[in-house]
């Protein structure tokens, strides 16, 4: 099982939006809506932020979006803010019963 | 207070064995899949394996099947990930983590080296 394909950075000023794209294949992203997404601060613990494609979890800022189209999912953080500086991971399930993580993309808050 | 707590990891020779358990407390823990993921120094998370609430399914990756098996005792409301044939490259900081897919609640994570 090969890792999603996510680019390896990402960068917009405050209070601009950045999206992340996460590509799989019709094996995961493009045939299940379980797709998650992570952040995870270095040395931190990772921090569920979407899951299946769009819900976001109680506490989680509305300036963080889900989507996806065909074979790709993609991540919207909106209103950008210094914390948001970060790695981010999508997730899917998969159709051999388990799931893959995204190769990750460092965002930068310029 | 909800949480997870990791513990066991170390220092480990090419080919030994080692077993991580996770602590929950401050939630039903019999009521949630359960998922054990790694990350390697410097790289990604790589998902490893889940098992269901009542451990009836298990599911691994494919770089650790027949290697690792996971488990669990819901009276001690724990979770475990017995490792054998140890090779360099699964030396990682192991997380366990709640949930199926949006794993919702991690722990601190243990390291695991493996190393001659």
């Amino acid at each position: 099982q090969s890792a999603l394909t996510q680019p390896p950075s990402a960068s917009g000023s405050p209070g601009q939006s950045v999206t992340i794209s996460c590509t799989g294949t019709s094996s995961d992203v493009g045939t299940y809506n379980y797709v998650s997404w992570f952040q995870h601060h270095p040395g931190k613990v990772p921090k569920l932020m979407i899951y299946e494609i769009t819900k976001r979890p109680s506490g989680v800022p509305d300036r963080f979006s889900g989507s996806k189209s065909g074979n790709t999912a993609s991540l919207t953080v909106s209103g950008l803010q210094a914390e948001d500086e970060a790695d981010y991971y999508c997730s899917s399930y998969t159709a051999s019963n388990n799931f893959v993580f995204g190769t990750g993309t460092k965002v930068t808050v310029l | 207070e909800v949480q997870l707590v990791e513990s066991g990891g170390g220092l480990v020779q090419p080919g030994g064995s080692l077993r991580l358990s996770c602590a929950a407390s401050g939630f039903t823990f019999s009521s949630y899949w359960m998922t054990w993921v790694r990350q390697a120094p410097g790289k990604g998370l790589e998902w490893v394996a889940n098992i269901k609430p009542d451990g009836s399914a298990k599911n691994y990756v494919g770089s650790v099947k027949g290697r690792f098996t996971i488990s669990r005792d819901s009276a001690a409301n724990s979770l475990y990930l017995q490792m054998g044939s140890l090779r360099v490259e699964d030396t990682a900081v192991y997380y366990c983590a709640r949930g199926w897919g949006g794993f919702d609640l991690w722990g601190q994570g243990t390291l695991v080296t493996v190393s001659s």
